[in-house]
């Protein structure tokens, strides 16, 4: 079955520089959901898009930014990136049509370094 | 304030012999509840969820929950653990009221051990 794809996989980074980390929901998915995961911390939810809008916003930095497209994927923006911005990103999709019970399903993560 | 709870960093169990991993919530309203399994190096795994109607939840690779409403509880276990199942675990929770995004529990690590 398919997945949720995130790319590149891995990422370096010196700091200031900027990254842009992708996300290809599972087919029919209309949902995407976007967490932060630092070492050894749970995911913490960064922001999520419903049919490319907006539908929720957690912990976000200003200086992130993310869309959502029309073919449902989505890209998380990071500027002037610090070194404490280095943490596994996860990007998740849901089916909408299933509500708020509905299961989110993960990706497998982009690893980004800030060196 | 609404959080997810898990009291144990760490869970060792022998090989064979039943697991527990345990999370608590705080929540207003009815939550809807989940676990979530992380191998290294890779993405967090749907295991089971709680949304309604019968509190044992059965899921995937023979994982079962009880949700516990008194005990504002859901337990994770297994009645037979396989080295293969050493992990990460985390508990997350739907704040319906506040959008649809998880709110995840701290995690637990649990080591099988042959």
């Amino acid at each position: 079955a398919a997945g949720v794809i995130q790319s590149p996989r891995h990422l370096i980074k010196e700091k200031r520089e900027t990254a842009t980390l992708k996300c290809y929901p599972i087919p029919r998915h209309d949902t995407v959901y976007w967490y932060q995961q630092g070492p050894g911390q749970d995911p913490q939810f960064l922001i999520s898009f419903y049919e490319k809008m907006q539908s929720d916003k957690g912990s976000i930095p200003d200086r992130f930014s993310a869309q959502q497209f029309s073919d449902y994927h989505s890209e998380l923006n990071m500027s002037s990136l610090e070194l404490g911005d280095s943490a596994l990103y996860f990007c998740a999709s849901s089916p909408r049509a299933g509500g708020y019970t509905d299961t989110q399903y993960f990706g497998p993560g982009t690893r980004l370094t800030v060196l | 304030a609404q959080s997810v709870a898990q009291p144990e960093d760490q869970v060792n169990v022998a090989e064979g012999n039943p697991l527990t991993v345990k999370c608590t919530y705080s929540v207003s309203g009815n939550p809807y509840l989940f676990w979530y399994v992380q191998y290294p190096n890779r993405g967090l795994q749907f295991l089971l969820k709680y949304i309604t109607g019968d509190n044992l939840v059965k899921g995937s690779y023979g994982f079962e929950a009880e949700f516990n409403k008194s005990q504002t509880s859901f337990h994770l276990k297994k009645p037979s653990a396989l080295v293969s199942d050493s992990a990460l675990y985390f508990c997350a929770v739907i704040l319906h009221d506040y959008g649809q995004n998880f709110v995840f529990g701290p995690g637990t690590r649990l080591s099988v051990l042959p």
